[in-house]
């Protein structure tokens, strides 16, 4: 019954390679969100997608590109992976209809760590 | 630009004892305020939420947040802090523009000692 699941949980993988995370929310949920925590456990958005539609890209590089297949599913994937791309990689989705102010919940993370 | 503050790194607090963790706000319009907890290797778990109305506001595990618009503040308190409260809380502020995205203060990491 997880709500808001990302696989993998751990991902460790070397500079210049190519991977992805995967983000997938049981909830009925119409916008999707990734979130970034750096190591001083700062959280800055980095993408959000509402019906499967691209509302925010706050500066991220291009080198990350989301994709959003239905409204249930937002993934990530990342090209030439850089050092500073290690952190933790958090998804979260919100109801819109109802209210503006619903909260968001977000799913367990996924730590990738860059060598 | 919204923007939330947490002046405290870190919050050492006994069992038993009151615990609040201090969270300031800025925004042009009204507010609308979150509190999360996460716990070590966990994601976030939504406490409570500031929309409207009484300036105090209940939550999940015996939390609760005082609202006030003078002080621009929303501090997180309980009035009895449990070991298992030890844990890493954010303050959050929905953004005034349409993605309604949430902009997260630092962190304030809670102790409690037994």
């Amino acid at each position: 019954d997880t709500a808001v699941s990302q696989t993998p949980k751990y991902l460790v993988t070397q500079m210049g390679n190519d991977k992805s995370i995967k983000c997938e929310q049981n909830l009925g949920h119409d916008t999707m969100y990734w979130y970034k925590q750096d190591s001083k456990k700062f959280l800055k958005i980095m993408f959000s997608y509402n019906n499967k539609e691209l509302i925010i890209n706050e500066t991220v590089p291009n080198r990350f590109s989301p994709k959003s297949p239905d409204k249930a599913h937002l993934n990530l994937h990342i090209n030439s992976l850089e050092l500073g791309d290690s952190a933790v990689y958090f998804c979260a989705s919100r109801r819109t209809g109802g209210g503006s102010y619903n909260e968001q919940f977000f799913g367990p993370g996924t730590r990738l760590t860059v060598l | 630009a919204q923007s939330v503050a947490q002046p405290e790194d870190q919050v050492n607090v006994a069992e038993g004892n009151p615990l609040t963790v201090k969270c300031t706000y800025s925004v042009s319009g009204n507010p609308y305020l979150f509190w999360y907890v996460q716990y070590p290797n966990r994601g976030l778990q939504f406490l409570l939420k500031y929309i409207t109305g009484d300036n105090l506001v209940k939550g999940s595990y015996g939390f609760e947040a005082e609202f006030n618009k003078s002080q621009t503040s929303f501090h997180l308190k309980k009035p009895s802090a449990l070991v298992s409260d030890s844990a890493l809380y954010f303050c959050a502020v929905r953004a005034e523009d349409s993605s309604y995205k949430l902009i997260f203060g630092s962190g304030t990491r809670l102790l409690v000692r037994p």
